[in-house]
């Protein structure tokens, strides 16, 4: 069954640099979106992409992140300077329509130090 | 600020033993998801519900929207072992064009041998 793939695994880094969280959604799929989980606390949305752009984004996706389709299968999240409260797991997710589900990536795991 | 309660948020039980999770909102939402969540992972699907009232099975899960579309509620019969697993609940809002989801906090279910 076709998967949506996230990479690496787990990133650590230096805060203040900047990471490129990597997501190749599932082939069809049209609408992409970032959500993240901080330890203990629940999944948030993080921004919605569709037909190249942005369709819609929380407050926590402030200017710091960035996302782009780079290509017909990558989809990457940017945070730039990073934070010690961007430590957190960072799940890609893909679907088809907009009438169908959202299916989730395994996660990138993002540590600050 | 829509919100999504979801209640118990831990549950140990009894293999063979009947349990009910529940996930409720002051808001209505356009359709629910259910995720199960293992450790390390990204969230699975099990179930889209859409239509008020509507329930659906899945061999011993049976999972129904409330007639308003703001509530949902998850009951698993005569629990197994590997029913073992965090179970979230998640909504698109109505009106949203994109789908963004907004998650509850989950429930963490146990079930001993």
């Amino acid at each position: 069954e076709p998967e949506v793939t996230q990479t690496p695994s787990h990133q650590v880094t230096q805060m203040g640099q900047e990471v490129i969280l990597r997501c190749v959604p599932i082939s069809n799929h049209l609408y992409f979106y970032w959500y993240r989980q901080i330890l203990g606390q629940k999944v948030e949305f993080l921004v919605s992409f569709y037909n190249n752009e942005i369709s819609e984004k929380s407050e926590i996706f402030d200017d710091q992140f960035s996302v782009e389709r780079p290509d017909g299968s990558n989809f990457t999240l940017k945070i730039r300077s990073t934070k010690l409260e961007d430590s957190a797991m960072y799940f890609c997710a893909s679907r088809e329509r907009a009438s169908q589900p959202q299916h989730f990536g395994d996660g990138t795991r993002l540590s600050i130090l | 600020t829509q919100l999504l309660e979801q209640s118990p948020q831990f549950l140990s039980i009894q293999e063979g033993e009947n349990l009910t999770v529940y996930c409720n909102s002051s808001s209505v939402f356009s359709s629910l998801q259910w995720y199960r969540q293992e450790p390390g992972e990204g969230p699975v699907l099990l179930v889209t519900v859409v239509t008020g009232g509507e329930v659906k099975k899945l061999k011993r899960l049976t999972f129904q929207f409330g007639d308003a579309r703001k509530d949902s509620s998850l009951h698993i019969t005569a629990a197994q072992t590997g029913d073992t697993g965090l179970y979230l609940c998640a909504g698109a809002r109505y009106g949203g064009s994109q789908g963004n989801l907004i998650f509850g906090k989950g429930t963490k279910l146990s079930v001993k041998p």
